[in-house]
């Protein structure tokens, strides 16, 4: 069954450094999305991404965080500059377009650790 | 923004009972989507419901996407030991806007069995 890859696994980083968190998606998915999952919290919706750019973004994506495809294939998140407070996992999705099957897969997620 | 309300919050049951939780919004949802989530792994989808009314099953698990588009309930029947988990609701308003919309998830309905 395809899959959603994401590495790192785990991440951790000092305080103010910037990291890139990385996803391959499943290979005929157009619509990509980055959600984050605070140790014991919901998943939360970050940002949606369409056509090689954002589609949706929610209050959490400031200017500290971006998203692009870099090659075509990986699918990637940078925060700039850490803070301890995004401490959590992060989860690469992508989905199929709307006519095909709904295919709303997540990948296993990057555990950051900001220290 | 949009909110879910999901419950129960946890459940402690005996192997072999049958389980119900449900998720209620305060605005209309297109779609309603089930997850589960065991520790260190992604949400991995159970069942999508696209239509209001529709009662859809997979295996032992049933869920209804309400009348209302507001609410949706998830059964899981004779309970077993690799049910453990959280289970998330979410819900997702696509291409509402044109583009791709992030989902909504509820807090999780924690589900530990007793053998």
């Amino acid at each position: 069954e395809p899959e959603v890859t994401q590495t790192p696994s785990h991440q951790v980083t000092q305080m103010g450094q910037e990291v890139i968190l990385r996803c391959v998606p499943i290979s005929n998915h157009l619509y990509f999305y980055w959600y984050r999952q605070i140790l014991g919290q919901k998943v939360e919706f970050l940002v949606s991404f369409y056509n090689n750019e954002i589609s949706e973004k929610s209050e959490i994506f400031d200017d500290q965080f971006s998203v692009e495809r870099p090659d075509g294939s990986n699918f990637t998140l940078k925060i700039r500059s850490t803070k301890l407070e995004d401490s959590a996992m992060y989860f690469c999705a992508t989905q199929d377009p709307p006519q095909g099957d709904y295919g709303y897969t997540f990948g296993s997620g990057t555990r950051l650790t900001v220290v | 923004g949009q909110q879910l309300n999901q419950s129960p919050q946890s459940m402690f049951i005996q192997e072999g009972e049958d389980v119900s939780m449900n998720c209620t919004s305060s605005s209309i949802f297109n779609t309603w989507l089930w997850y589960k989530q065991e520790p260190g792994e992604g949400p991995v989808l159970l069942i999508a419901l696209y239509k209001a009314g529709e009662l859809t099953s997979n295996g032992r698990l049933t869920a209804q996407f309400g009348i209302t588009r507001k609410d949706s309930f998830l059964n899981i029947s004779a309970s077993i030991p690799s049910d453990v988990g959280i289970y998330f609701c979410a819900g997702q308003d696509p291409f509402g806007g044109g583009g791709a919309d992030g989902l909504t998830f509820g807090k999780g309905t924690h589900l530990i069995i007793q053998p």
